[in-house]
């Protein structure tokens, strides 16, 4: 079985700060993680991936996220925090293997609030 | 923006109704899904389709029914809705083809279903 688990509820951040999102996951093969980001009465959209390669990988409006193997996290990074970057964050995992087929797993989701 | 669409958005509908939430994306992807958002955020996938004719059940239970007559179209029906359906119900659909973009899963911007 595949789990993932965003143990924050919210994340509050001053606009300029660095931007952490917390995500660690459970599978039984080799994992493909992914960030989604929701904003307020829209769906998801994707942010970025990691399915093989460097641990550090780099998405779309300036997050990156880095794997860690050993710790089993994913966490989601920023540098320097948007207003615009308040949001819902969604982590999501599945394992490689074939029996795992197509389907994601997906956190509880962190809240973001930047403030000015 | 990915061409996934949904309608309607917004649903307000009385107990014991039928209602079909409606999915379509112009991608060509084979694989489609279904997912329920409820109050506290999280995601639960209730269906997902790996091409026409093809449909199986989430991880969540969900009363609903879907079809996968087209490539294209993957709605979503509840024969006799319930206050308990009234949720967010978002459809996702994601490609076969190349590894690298395998697995991202493009979303539509939900309908938010209201059942008084």
């Amino acid at each position: 079985a595949q789990s993932v688990a965003q143990p924050e509820d919210q994340v509050n951040v001053a606009e300029g700060n660095p931007l952490t999102v917390k995500c660690t996951y459970s599978v039984s093969g080799n994992p493909y993680l992914f960030w989604y980001v929701q904003y307020p009465n829209r769906g998801l959209q994707f942010l970025l991936k990691y399915i093989t390669g460097d641990n550090l990988v780099k998405g779309s409006y300036g997050f990156e996220a880095e794997f860690n193997k050993s710790q089993t996290s994913f966490h989601l990074k920023k540098p320097s925090a948007l207003v615009s970057d308040s949001a819902l964050y969604f982590c999501a995992v599945r394992d490689s293997g074939k029996a795992a087929g197509n389907k994601l797993t997906f956190g509880g989701g962190t809240r973001v609030l930047v403030k000015p | 923006e990915a061409d996934i669409y949904q309608t309607p958005r917004y649903l307000v509908i009385g107990t014991g109704k039928k209602i079909t939430l409606e999915c379509s994306q112009t991608m060509g992807h084979d694989k489609m899904y279904w997912y329920q958002q409820d109050p506290g955020m999280e995601l639960h996938l209730i269906h997902y389709s790996y091409g026409v004719n093809s449909t199986e059940k989430g991880d969540l239970s969900s009363e609903s029914t879907v079809s996968r007559i087209r490539t294209e179209h993957f709605p979503l029906t509840l024969e006799s809705a319930r206050p308990s359906h009234t949720s967010q119900y978002l459809c996702a659909s994601s490609e076969v083809g190349p590894r690298e973009r395998r697995d991202e899963q493009y979303f539509g911007p939900g309908t938010r279903l209201t059942v008084t």
